[in-house]
């Protein structure tokens, strides 16, 4: 079974300041993805990779990098956190394509909170 | 991607098979209905997907209509680790290296199992 993980768990940040967020994942799938969660809402498409040293924007970019230097390893960084950024935000990986690679495993998440 | 729709909420009891429906009367011929779960701090958790014919795991049993327009999945004999809310969604695979799975999640259902 896929193994996403996520650290931190939880960060509290301050407005302006620079916050990166890691995964890892122990699968050798080929694309990661970074999606963030609003209270009550569902999961948006921020960035995605489908191979090192590439990213890809998702839907909602602005504000955020990604970088993947490896197959495993996934960031995002929010280089000047602003407010409307506090969210939950999941890493997930997929081996490919085609209907059953597509298939995303998600990691449980970072609580992100900009004060 | 054609949208779905869904029940805000369901309630089941334990030991009960639980229909879940899903309507997606826009559906292209080429969109895969996927369904993924997620309980209160974690990530979603993928259930399912089909194509056409209904399909079978150890989590559920997924019936499409001959029509494709609605899906069903069933839960049987659901416990309370199966409290959560199930998202049904369509998707058309990538065509490319450079394509994302993106998966476009809605409010979902929120599936509560009592004792």
């Amino acid at each position: 079974e896929a193994a996403v993980t996520q650290s931190p768990r939880s960060k509290v940040a301050v407005t302006g300041g620079k916050v990166t967020l890691s995964c890892h994942q122990t699968n050798n799938h080929d694309y990661m993805y970074w999606y963030r969660q609003d209270t009550g809402h569902g999961l948006r498409l921020i960035h995605y990779s489908y191979v090192a040293d590439s990213t890809e924007k998702g839907d909602i970019p602005d504000g955020y990098k990604a970088s993947r230097p490896s197959q495993e390893n996934f960031s995002l960084i929010l280089e000047l956190a602003s407010l409307s950024q506090t969210a939950v935000y999941f890493c997930a990986s997929s081996p490919g394509l085609g209907a059953s690679a597509e298939t995303l495993y998600f990691g449980s998440g970072t609580r992100l909170t900009v004060l | 991607d054609a949208k779905t729709t869904q029940p805000d909420s369901m309630e089941s009891t334990e030991g009960e098979t639980v229909h879940l429906p899903c309507s997606h009367a826009t559906i292209s011929g080429n969109e895969y209905i996927y369904w993924y779960r997620q309980v209160p701090l974690q990530g979603p958790e993928y259930v399912t997907h089909g194509l056409q014919q209904n399909t079978t795991n150890s989590m559920a049993f997924l019936a499409i209509a001959s029509d494709r327009k609605s899906s069903t999945l069933i839960l049987p004999h659901v416990s309370l680790r199966d409290a959560a809310v199930y998202h049904c969604i369509l998707r058309a695979p990538a065509l490319n290296q450079g394509g994302s799975a993106k998966l476009i999640f809605g409010e979902g259902t929120k599936l509560t199992v009592s004792s």
